[in-house]
């Protein structure tokens, strides 16, 4: 099985940076996913990691290491609208095509 | 990327009753699945629709609650059979675009059984 975790909820100020974690314990990986969705909505797609590093893409970022089973997405210059919940993703293994999500963070951005 | 649009995007039902939705997308895609999101909670994966098959279902979901079509490349309906409150949540079409290794999500249908 897959085992993905993430903060619950985390809070940040309004124009600073925040890094959401993501850990995951699987018996193989073939990629890892970051959605954001705000409440009410469908989940909209971030990022893409497959390999090692840092994938940079405007104001949000996110890293991978597949050594330590963990990744973290980045966003700068935090705004209200940035207030939603942050899904991480990770594809099973086997040749399938198939994400399992972890719990979500919520983020809640405040002036 | 992809446009997905699904069908109903609300509805309000009562026990014993079935719904079926629908999911359109504009593009090719490789695969399309179906979750459920309970509120407060992640997606949780029905099954995976198969064009011109039965659908492979996840552990503690099974065909005759959860029928699934998928006539076509583009096209797929998940039905809610014999509803009861529990089954209150949202369901979410998603596809993985042809070509490409990313998964889109559809707006979603909000579910609420009496």
């Amino acid at each position: 099985g897959q085992n993905i975790d993430q903060p619950t909820e985390m809070t940040a100020t309004e124009g600073a940076i925040v890094q959401i974690n993501c850990t995951y314990q699987t018996s193989g990986f073939n990629g890892l996913f970051w959605y954001q969705q705000h409440a009410g909505e469908a989940p909209t797609f971030l990022s893409y990691n497959v390999l090692d590093g840092l994938e940079e893409k405007g104001r949000f970022s996110s890293f991978l290491s597949r050594s330590k089973g963990y990744s973290y997405l980045l966003l700068k210059e935090l705004q209200m609208k940035d207030s939603a919940s942050y899904l991480c993703a990770v594809i099973r293994p086997g040749g399938s095509y198939i994400p399992t999500f972890g719990r979500g963070t919520s983020l809640i951005v405040h002036p | 990327s992809a446009v997905i649009s699904q069908k109903p995007s609300r509805d309000i039902c009562q026990r014993g009753t079935s719904l079926t939705i629908q999911c359109q997308v504009d593009s090719q895609v490789t695969m399309m699945f179906w979750y459920r999101q309970q509120p407060g909670q992640s997606l949780t994966l029905i099954a995976t629709a198969n064009q011109g098959s039965e659908a492979t279902y996840e552990s503690g979901f099974v065909i005759d609650k959860f029928p699934i079509s998928r006539p076509n490349l583009t096209f797929s309906t998940l039905t809610v059979s014999n509803m009861s409150p529990e089954d209150s949540s949202i369901y979410l079409c998603s596809v993985v675009v042809r070509f490409t290794d990313t998964q889109y999500f559809g707006p979603g249908t909000r579910l609420t059984v009496l």
